[in-house]
């Protein structure tokens, strides 16, 4: 079974608009963290947000916030008013803390931001 | 800027070769990942080094290998190289090896392109 899930291979949105990216995963570990990271066509990763299992609230980082539903395994990436520079491709990702050290990664969504 | 940095950034070479690729994590970080981005299968996780020893393998073909020194930088080798491993290389370092919240930053990674 995939670790990570994306299901939405490419998402458009109107500039100023709010988007949510799907992200579902699968792991037994009682501890683990989600990440999700962002790569614009020049191809670097940059990091966006993170969410440990234990945190009880949903991760924000400015326009970004973390949907968490521990129960469904689901960790959507949430983007406020959204701008024309947002336009990439996100990857959410998992590291399981109580089995080994890999990070998995989703196969990543790609957002068209609309003017 | 991540900090992580990563050279060449361009590589290209023939069918046959053998190419190495180099890493510099952040400063303090002892934890070096490889991942291999190519366009039909996503991001992939290759093998992660902390402080100099191998602390995780994921999908690392033989043919590959890969070494954590003591100044903590970190080399790539691809050898036989074949049309199917042109694909985008990163690197990515973290403070730590273990624990759920740990923080991957990226290199700008090398493109490596096998004519």
């Amino acid at each position: 079974a995939q670790k990570i899930t994306q299901t939405q291979p490419g998402m458009f949105v109107q500039e100023k608009e709010a988007v949510t990216l799907d992200c579902t995963y699968d792991t037994s570990d009682q501890s683990y963290g989600l990440f999700w990271y962002k790569q614009p066509s020049s191809g670097e990763m940059i990091f966006l947000i993170y969410q440990g299992s234990y945190d009880e609230q949903n991760a924000t980082e400015g326009r970004y916030s973390l949907n968490f539903q521990k129960a469904r395994k689901s960790a959507n990436l949430v983007i406020s008013a959204s701008q024309l520079g947002d336009s990439a491709m996100y990857f959410c990702a998992m590291r399981e803390a109580d089995t080994g050290n890999q990070f998995y990664f989703g196969t990543g969504t790609s957002l068209t931001v609309i003017p | 800027d991540s900090g992580v940095t990563q050279t060449p950034k361009h590589l290209i070479t023939a069918t046959g070769q053998r190419v190495t690729l180099r890493c510099s994590p952040r400063s303090g970080d002892l934890s070096v990942y490889w991942y291999q981005q190519s366009l039909d299968q996503g991001l992939q996780f290759l093998i992660q080094y902390y402080n100099g020893e191998e602390r995780a393998k994921g999908n690392i073909l033989e043919r590959f290998s890969a070494q954590q020194f003591p100044d903590l930088h970190s080399e790539l080798n691809l050898s036989s190289l074949e049309l199917g491993d042109s694909a985008l290389y990163f690197c990515a370092s973290s403070p730590r090896t273990s624990g759920s919240y740990n923080e991957q930053f990226f290199g700008p990674g090398t493109r490596l392109t096998v004519l």
